[in-house]
């Protein structure tokens, strides 16, 4: 079963603008993790945020987490064609194993 | 550095075949992941070994089964292959243990069942 649900499924944007993608999951979690996927190749990782985090910043993108309200925001700035792609979350179980759990994905499309 | 390797890129069945999927990790990383993902969906975590033991396994019948060898590298084998085996199978290594460990992915195997 999928934890962590990304919004929207799709974004279509037009290069130098913002993107801002949501996740949200269900159970408390150690940590939330931002991958990329080109064209439903291998994943690659974007950023981590651990659960006492509010909020981090790597170049263009910035994350943000709110565990009250179990929910993370991935915000990409300047946005560029070579951005275009699928965009996972990915949480780490409290208590759990330390198996990821992905969300559905968000496919972003950058038009140039 | 050489990243996740992973091998066959492709691969192409027939129900009731059984097949063997192979994945070496970034060297120094002893825990490798084995991930499936079906066409539209996000990742599922199917095994987790470390040291050569199975530290975690997904909700996946028994006809999956991995193992890991001294080296480190890994193999996942699939017994009767069912059309719903369809999907890019996805290899992951990480330092060791520990959820703050990074996970680096392979490019993935794409298993087609017919």
């Amino acid at each position: 079963s999928q934890q962590g649900e990304e919004d929207p499924q799709a974004l279509s944007i037009q290069e130098g603008e913002n993107a801002t993608m949501n996740c949200s999951y269900k159970t408390s979690i150690n940590n939330l993790q931002w991958y990329r996927q080109n064209s439903g190749r291998g994943l690659v990782h974007l950023i981590l945020i651990r659960s006492n985090e509010r909020e981090k910043h790597s170049g263009r993108l910035r994350v943000t987490l709110d565990t009250s309200k179990k929910s993370s925001s991935l915000l990409i700035t300047a946005s560029r064609a070579a951005d275009t792609a699928s965009y996972f979350c990915a949480t780490d179980l409290q208590g759990g194993s330390e198996k990821l759990v992905f969300g559905k994905g968000t496919k972003l499309t950058v038009n140039p | 550095d050489a990243g996740v390797t992973q091998s066959p890129t492709h691969l192409i069945k027939t129900r009731g075949q059984h097949v063997t999927l192979r994945c070496s990790p970034i060297s120094g990383h002893k825990s490798v992941s084995w991930y499936q993902q079906v066409l539209g969906q996000g990742p599922q975590f199917i095994f987790q070994y470390y040291e050569k033991e199975e530290r975690g396994r997904g909700n996946f019948p028994d006809r999956f089964s991995a193992r890991q060898f001294p080296n480190y590298s890994s193999e996942l084998n699939v017994n009767a292959l069912l059309l719903g085996d369809s999907a890019l199978y996805l290899c992951a290594s990480s330092l060791a243990l520990g959820s703050l460990n990074e996970q680096f992915f392979g490019p993935g195997t794409r298993l087609t069942v017919l």
